[in-house]
């Protein structure tokens, strides 16, 4: 069984502040790792999937690395708002046709 | 497109009975999946398909089956329901030889064992 990470468990900041979490993946057999943000009662939604080691991405105000090698990505959140509240989950593949395996989540909660 | 749909909303079922959850995605994808909602762990992987006629475990498979006679339709039965099935349901599609690979969600279905 795949074991994948993420930390922290949870986390309260205020409006304004940047924060980051922390997903770890088994550096061996990758293929790729997303990660989704899940508002409560709603679906996951996909914000980026990466396959190459130092890969950055970013979408408006989120970005994320990866380090394949390590077996590590962050998640950056720059100047949060109320909006960004949300569970942030990561999921690792080991190939194309691969089951996706998910963490447990970060819990993000931002006070106005 | 419709996406990924799911039916019903809503389950209650006493322990014991067997039940069928609905999945039906339209945009050709191979890769199907379920996952159960578990608080403090995420999605937990129940079964998945890498097309018609394919499907493996996953995480948690006891208690559920699973078939994929056609592309677009992957239904989860509940053999005989237990409380600790009890969760909310979600089926996902991605295509893997898209060269994106992210999942598209359903809207989940949640089921409630008494």
């Amino acid at each position: 069984i795949l074991n994948v990470e993420q930390s922290p468990q949870s986390l309260h900041v205020q409006e304004g502040d940047s924060t980051n979490f922390t997903c770890s993946f088994p550096s061996s057999n990758f293929y790729a790792l997303h990660w989704y943000r899940w508002e409560t009662a709603k679906s996951p939604e996909a914000l980026f999937v990466m396959t190459l080691n130092g890969d950055e991405k970013k979408k408006g105000r989120i970005s994320a690395t990866l380090n394949t090698k390590e077996g590590y990505s962050y998640l950056y959140i720059k100047g949060s708002q109320p909006e960004d509240s949300a569970t942030y989950l990561c999921a690792f593949m080991k190939t194309s046709y691969d089951k996706v395996i998910f963490g447990p989540g970060t819990s993000l909660s931002v006070i106005p | 497109n419709a996406g990924v749909t799911q039916t019903p909303k809503f389950q209650v079922l006493k322990t014991g009975q067997s039940m069928t959850l609905q999945c039906a995605q339209d945009m050709n994808h191979e890769y199907m999946s379920w996952y159960r909602q578990d608080p403090g762990m995420g999605l937990r992987l129940i079964h998945y398909s890498v097309g018609a006629g394919i499907t493996d475990q996953g995480e948690v498979p006891n208690g559920y089956n699973v078939s994929r006679s056609t592309t677009e339709d992957f239904p989860l039965r509940l053999l005989s329901a237990a409380p600790s099935q009890t969760s909310v349901y979600f089926c996902a599609s991605r295509d893997p030889q898209g060269g994106k690979y992210e999942q598209y969600f359903g809207p989940g279905t949640r089921l409630t064992v008494t």
